[in-house]
């Protein structure tokens, strides 16, 4: 079974503070993905990569940053946290061809919820 | 642009009542994905179905089913005799065929009362 892990389950920030969200999947999925979750907004993806060193912009990327430098791992970075990033952070990742041959869908972690007060 | 949407904010039923969970989609593709995947409690989303958007066979596993029907874009997912364990949020989700991102609906809050 894959497994995606995200370091951690709570996180509580003060704003200004240099936030690391962190994420390991062991299934050696090429494509990673970082989406936040607001209730009423469902998910929204923020930066995903497609493989070591690459990343893509999502739909809301602004005041977040990433970093892939192994393959395994995808780190989610809030440069400055502000309140507004208060919110649910999941992880996720899937193999090559993604959802084109429909064997491998998106295998999401726990989630990390983080307050920034 | 592509879209989902589920309108359904929260569902409530008494245990063993069929309930169906909607879902409608919009894009300019021919070629596209469909998803449903659930979130119970623990966080962790979980996938049940994906459909290609050439393949508009209902689906059946076990007291799950899908209705894909594209002349309205929807994707509605029912559920038999519900039972307490489906309580969770479920979402749906579409993805065009050239691009690898998931846009997901709002998603539906089930909660099933034994």
């Amino acid at each position: 079974d894959v497994k995606v892990t995200q370091s951690s389950r709570y996180l509580v920030k003060r704003t200004g503070e240099k936030v690391f969200l962190e994420c390991v999947q062991d299934m050696d999925h090429e494509n990673m993905f970082w989406y936040r979750q607001d209730p009423g907004l469902g998910l929204r993806l923020i930066y995903f990569s497609y493989d070591v060193k690459m990343k893509e912009k999502g739909d809301i990327p602004e005041g977040y940053s990433v970093s892939r430098e192994k393959k395994e791992r995808f780190s989610l970075i809030l440069e400055s946290a502000s309140t507004n990033q208060t919110s649910m952070y999941l992880c996720a990742s899937a193999g090559t061809g993604l959802f084109r041959d429909g064997n491998s869908p998106l295998h999401f972690g726990n989630g990390t919820r983080l307050t920034v007060t | 642009a592509q879209k989902v949407t589920q309108a359904q904010t929260e569902i409530s039923v008494v245990e063993k009542e069929d309930v169906t969970l909607d879902c409608v989609y919009e894009t300019r593709d021919t070629t596209y994905y469909l998803f449903w995947y659930k979130q119970p409690p623990s966080g962790e989303l979980v996938f049940l179905i994906r459909r290609n958007s050439f393949d508009e066979q209902n689906e059946i596993s076990g007291r799950y089913s899908w209705n894909f029907q594209k002349s309205t874009s929807s994707f509605n997912f029912t559920i038999t005799a519900s039972q307490v364990v489906d309580s969770a949020v479920y979402f749906c989700a579409l993805s065009e065929a050239d691009t690898d991102k998931l846009i997901f609906g709002t998603g539906t809050r089930l909660q099933v009362f034994p």
